[in-house]
């Protein structure tokens, strides 16, 4: 059963060091997704890559966030340095276009158990 | 974007069919609607999706208004393992770039099933 595996499953530090969380996507999807989800603002989007090249990552901090693909098995959400607002859930999910029902491609995104960060 | 409107919470006895609403009088004849659910604990998955027809799968289906207004996801017979956040999201078809592919999930509707 395919899954999307994330690293670590909890992360408890302090504010100012860097934190980086790691996600294996489901082998050949070759799009990569990652999520931050809090009580207040619920789940929001931070940066999407596709075939490896970022192509949005307008939803993150661009001071302190930085999402790479170093290669297809391996996604990485570095933090530096960490804040205690940062304190979150984060989400990889993957996903491969399939034929849409209107002639497009469409994207079922297949979501890892997140990394609970707490930063203190 | 279009957005959708879903009650925050939904209670359902265990074995009934549980029938959730979602209103997007926005939409916009290239939106699809998606559903996603999200168990405690665990990330969002995948339910089911439509366009302007009603759909079925193995977890549940979907009926879609005439008019595209607003949609219900149908799970016929609900166990506690449904127990979850339901998410009713719309994707422009022709969004370009990025977008195509960005889901958009608001508040949801908390399921909660009773024994």
């Amino acid at each position: 059963d395919a899954r999307v595996t994330q690293t670590p499953r909890h992360k408890v530090t302090e504010m100012g060091q860097e934190v980086t969380m790691r996600c294996q996507p489901i082998l050949g999807h070759n799009t990569v997704f990652w999520y931050r989800q809090t009580m207040m603002q619920g789940l929001e989007l931070l940066a999407y890559f596709r075939n490896r090249a970022p192509l949005d990552d307008s939803g993150m901090p661009k001071d302190r966030f930085s999402a790479e693909m170093p290669d297809a098995t391996l996604a990485t959400l570095k933090i530096q340095p960490s804040e205690p607002r940062d304190s979150a859930v984060y989400f990889c999910a993957s996903g491969l276009p399939l034929p849409g029902l209107a002639g497009d491609s469409y994207n079922e995104q297949f979501f890892g158990p997140g990394t609970r960060l707490t930063v203190l | 974007d279009a957005k959708t409107t879903q009650p925050n919470s939904m209670e359902s006895n265990e074995e009934e069919p549980v029938h959730l609403p979602c209103n997007h009088s926005t939409i916009s004849g290239t939106d699809y609607i998606h559903w996603y659910r999200q168990l405690p604990s665990q990330g969002p998955e995948y339910v089911i999706h439509g366009l302007t027809s009603n759909v079925n799968n193995r977890m549940a289906s979907l009926a879609i208004a005439e008019d595209r207004k607003s949609s219900t996801l149908i799970l016929h017979r609900a166990t506690l393992r449904d127990a979850a956040v339901y998410y009713c999201i719309l994707r422009d078809v022709y969004a370009s770039g990025a977008g195509s592919y960005q889901l958009t999930f608001g508040k949801g509707t908390k399921l909660s099933v009773i024994p």
